[in-house]
């Protein structure tokens, strides 16, 4: 079974400061994703990283998928409460939606 | 266009009963795939569906069976039901299931209590 990691688990900061979350595996996937879920929401996709070593950009998040794709992580620039949730990754083992999530990452922005 | 519904979003069921959940999957979404998040497990992979067929599962036990129908409409099912089930099932849908390309759009879910 393969499993992702993610660090840290919970993460309280200030409204106007970066942060970065990671997620780490000893396996390989085909492609990495990156969800948001809100409370008593589903999770909403983000961005799909897919080349090892690629960088996406999404206003003040970027995105990096390790050279070896087994790794990425998730940078938030000048953070604002709007960001709050749980931020998860989850891993495509490249057949059919059959999504290996990481254990979460649960942001809090605070003014 | 109307985003992937779940029904009911909340129930409460006794121990041992059995419970079925519904999801409708976002109009020509084929693929339909079903999870379970609980947080002490996180989100974790129950089965999947595409054109009425299961085409994977997750490592649950045979009390968990799902079955999708021709509108791509699909159910799941719990039988037997035990406390650690209570959980938040969650409902992805997608076009095909497979591809660089393939978005997956989950439900709000549905919130199963046993008691």
């Amino acid at each position: 079974t393969q499993l992702l990691e993610q660090s840290p688990q919970f993460l309280s900061i200030q409204e106007g400061e970066n942060l970065t979350v990671y997620c780490n595996s000893s396996s390989v996937f085909s492609s990495l994703q990156w969800y948001r879920q809100e409370p008593g929401e589903g999770p909403v996709l983000l961005v799909t990283v897919v080349t090892g070593g690629e960088v996406k950009k999404l206003k003040r998040l970027t995105f990096q998928f390790g050279d070896a794709r087994k790794d990425s992580s998730l940078h938030i620039t000048a953070a604002q409460t709007g960001d709050t949730g749980l931020y998860l990754c989850a891993g495509d083992e490249g057949g059919g939606n059959k999504l290996t999530f990481g254990t979460g990452t649960q942001l809090k922005v605070e003014l | 266009k109307a985003g992937v519904t779940q029904t009911p979003r909340y129930l409460i069921k006794t121990r041992g009963q059995q419970v079925t959940l519904s999801c409708s999957p976002i109009s020509g979404h084929r693929s339909v795939s079903w999870y379970q998040q609980t947080p002490g497990q996180g989100l974790q992979f129950l089965f999947e569906y595409f054109s009425e067929t299961q085409r994977n599962k997750g490592n649950f036990p045979g009390r968990f069976s799902g079955r999708q129908f021709s509108n791509s409409r699909s159910e799941m099912n719990v039988s037997t039901l035990e406390l650690g089930d209570s959980a938040l099932y969650l409902c992805a849908s997608s076009f095909t299931g497979q591809g660089l390309g393939n978005t997956i759009y989950f439900g709000e879910g549905s919130w199963l209590t046993v008691v």
